[in-house]
This record gives structure tokens, C-alpha cells and sequence, in this order.
């Protein structure tokens, strides 16, 4: 079963939107959210983290917003820029370090 | 620069060929993992390994096998290639005393006919 589920599928966005990617999970024994995106030919790499007693992290234009009692968090891009267009995963840790991956979002920004 | 490198970027084999898909890491780390990326289901699972010869089941072991014979390199077999095991497999390596950070390769695509 997958225990993150993430939403939407696909996204397309105008340059200068916000862009916004939404994860659920079930397990109340993950410790630790991060997202991760992905260029085409590339694999994913770390953009942004946050622990469950957060309920907001923010890097530059990158917002990661975290309800604990939801089981939800979510990822905000602002000012959405053409090189943002990727595939953007989220993920939790399940100990022992080893990730659960959503279902990934392919984020199109159109300029 | 920091990475971790596999060593095919595409691959193709025949149905019932025996895979070897191999992963080196050059930053010392003691934990290294495969997945398998498929649209739409993320990345999955496949092994895992917090040492040495040592390995861990992932979500979708059946059908792979895992070998580490040194810290630096993890090497994933596909005993008997299927076409179902087509896709991107990707290898991810982590340090256990760094925060969480997991550093991926750029994958291969496999492709069984």
C-alpha cells in the first residue's frame, strides 16, 4: 500500500504563480518530511526538509507547510520560475533511514 | 563533488538474461539503497544495505538480489530479467550519522524485450 500519497499527478502553473503540491500519510511514527526534485536525467535530490513538531519551514521561494494532527503537508513554490519545471517528490522517514517516496508531481511552469 | 555514480545511464537485455546493475559512492557512506522509479508510483523500495555484506529487504524485493562486497559499492541482480522489470532504477547512498540527507545517482533505464 502506498503509506505518503501525493497529489496532483501533474501540475501546470503560469510563471509567477504559486505552485502547489500536497502529500497525506498515515503512519504517526514518521519522523522527518522532506521533498525532493528532480530535473529530467538527474536524480532526485534534497530541496527541502521539515520534522513534525514544525509547522512551517520556508528556503527562498520554497515553503513546506506540516498539519501533525491532518496526517498532511504540502509544498509551496512562490513566483513560480520556468526552471522550476521538474518532477517534485515528498517523502518521510520510516527509521533506520529509510525513505517512503509519494507518487511524485510533474510541475510544468509555463513562461 | 560529492557522488554517486552508476554505471550504465540505459541498458537493454533479453527476457531470462541475468542483470547486473552496479552503484559506487565516494563519500564514505555506510547506508545505500536501491529503487525502482515507475510513473505514478513513485520511487519503490527494492534493497537496502547499513553495511558490508549485510542487506535488507525493501517493498518489492522479488525478482532482485543485492550484493555489497565493499563500503563504496552496491551492486543490484536481476536473477532472470522480466519485461515487467523494465524501468528507472536509481541508487541513493546516506551517512548514518548525517541529518537524514539521501544522495541519489542519475539512474538507469532498463529496458527488458
Amino acid at each position: 500500500q502506498q503509506q505518503v500519497k501525493q497529489s496532483p499527478q501533474s501540475l501546470i502553473v503560469q510563471k509567477g504563480g504559486i505552485s502547489i503540491i500536497n502529500c497525506a500519510y498515515e503512519n504517526t511514527a514518521f519522523d522527518y518530511f522532506p521533498w525532493y526534485q528532480q530535473f529530467p536525467g538527474k536524480g532526485p535530490a534534497l530541496l527541502i526538509a521539515i520534522r513534525p513538531d514544525v509547522s512551517e519551514k520556508k528556503e527562498g521561494r520554497f515553503t513546506i507547510s506540516f498539519n501533525k494532527s491532518a496526517k498532511q503537508f504540502s509544498l509551496h513554490i512562490m513566483d513560480s520560475q520556468p526552471g522550476d519545471s521538474a518532477t517534485y517528490f515528498c517523502a518521510a522517514f520510516q527509521g533506520a533511514q529509510k525513505l517512503v517516496f509519494g507518487q511524485g508531481t510533474r510541475l510544468t511552469i509555463n513562461p | 563533488d560529492v557522488k554517486v555514480t552508476q554505471s550504465s545511464r540505459y541498458l537493454v537485455k533479453r527476457t531470462g538474461e541475468k542483470v547486473f546493475l552496479e552503484c559506487v559512492q565516494d563519500m564514505d557512506h555506510e547506508n545505500m539503497f536501491w529503487y525502482r522509479q515507475d510513473p505514478g508510483l513513485g520511487l519503490r523500495l527494492i534493497y537496502f544495505s547499513y553495511d558490508v555484506k549485510m542487506k535488507e529487504k525493501g517493498d518489492i524485493p522479488e525478482g532482485y538480489s543485492v550484493s555489497r562486497e565493499k563500503k563504496e559499492r552496491f551492486s543490484l541482480i536481476l536473477e532472470s530479467a522480466s519485461t515487467n522489470q523494465t524501468s528507472m532504477y536509481l541508487c541513493a547512498s546516506s551517512s548514518s550519522t548525517a541529518n537524514y540527507g539521501y544522495t541519489f545517482g542519475s539512474g538507469t533505464r532498463l529496458t527488458v524485450v
